[in-house]
């Protein structure tokens, strides 16, 4: 069974700061892995997807690996701004599950001016 | 190209009651999913829909069914509610279902709360 791990829980930074959140699967037998962020109370907005044959993908100030060998991706944001504060969290998909997201229980993250 | 649309946004229902939740992808999207959010379980998938058939399903009780019509749109159904039902569901579309390369494009969710 498809285990989610996300490491912080939760993380508050000053502004500027460049910060990494962590991801960590138990199955290494994933398509993909993708990241999003939800606001609270909202639903999820997707930031980056990583295909299980890729190692990065970049979005503006986002970056996310993967190591699909270790069963681990992080999600780095640079620059960070009060704007970025959301709850963060990462998803996998695996075997035949067709669409069905495995998630991480998510990094609440604040960023303060 | 409109986004993922969920109605009601909120719902108050009393115990034993049934619930019809209602997700329109977008358009051209032909598979739906469906996710139950809480503080204590966090999200966790329900069933995705395509073509009209449930391809997958979670590991939820059989109060818990959908299905999806012809146009693409999807409903969920809980029957006999429970105050354990309480939560924020959400419906997510994308348009190849075969293709897992997609990202999944989630609707705002509605709020279910049961009393």
């Amino acid at each position: 069974k498809q285990e989610v791990t996300q490491i912080p829980a939760a993380l508050s930074v000053p502004e500027g700061e460049n910060l990494v959140l962590n991801c960590s699967f138990t199955d290494s037998a994933i398509y993909n892995l993708q990241w999003f962020r939800q606001d609270p109370g909202k639903g999820l907005t997707s930031l980056l997807l990583i295909q299980s044959s890729q190692r990065e993908q970049t979005s503006g100030r986002l970056n996310a690996s993967l190591d699909k060998s270790s069963g681990r991706s992080t999600l780095y944001i640079a620059a960070s701004q009060p704007g970025d504060s959301a709850t963060y969290l990462c998803a996998v998909i695996a075997g035949t599950s067709y669409g069905k997201l495995t998630f991480g229980q998510g990094t609440i993250l604040t960023v303060h001016p | 190209k409109a986004g993922v649309t969920q109605t009601p946004r909120y719902l108050i229902k009393t115990r034993g009651q049934q619930v019809t939740l209602s997700c329109s992808p977008i358009s051209g999207h032909r598979s739906v999913s469906w996710y139950q959010q809480t503080p204590g379980q966090g999200l966790q998938f329900l069933f995705e829909y395509f073509s009209e058939t449930q391809r997958n399903k979670g590991n939820f009780p059989g109060r818990f069914s959908g299905r999806q019509f012809s146009n693409s749109r999807s409903e969920m159904n809980v029957s006999t509610l429970e105050l354990g039902d309480s939560a924020l569901y959400l419906c997510a579309s994308r348009g190849n279902p075969g293709g897992y390369r997609e990202t999944q494009y989630f609707g705002p969710g509605t709020r279910l709360l049961v009393l």
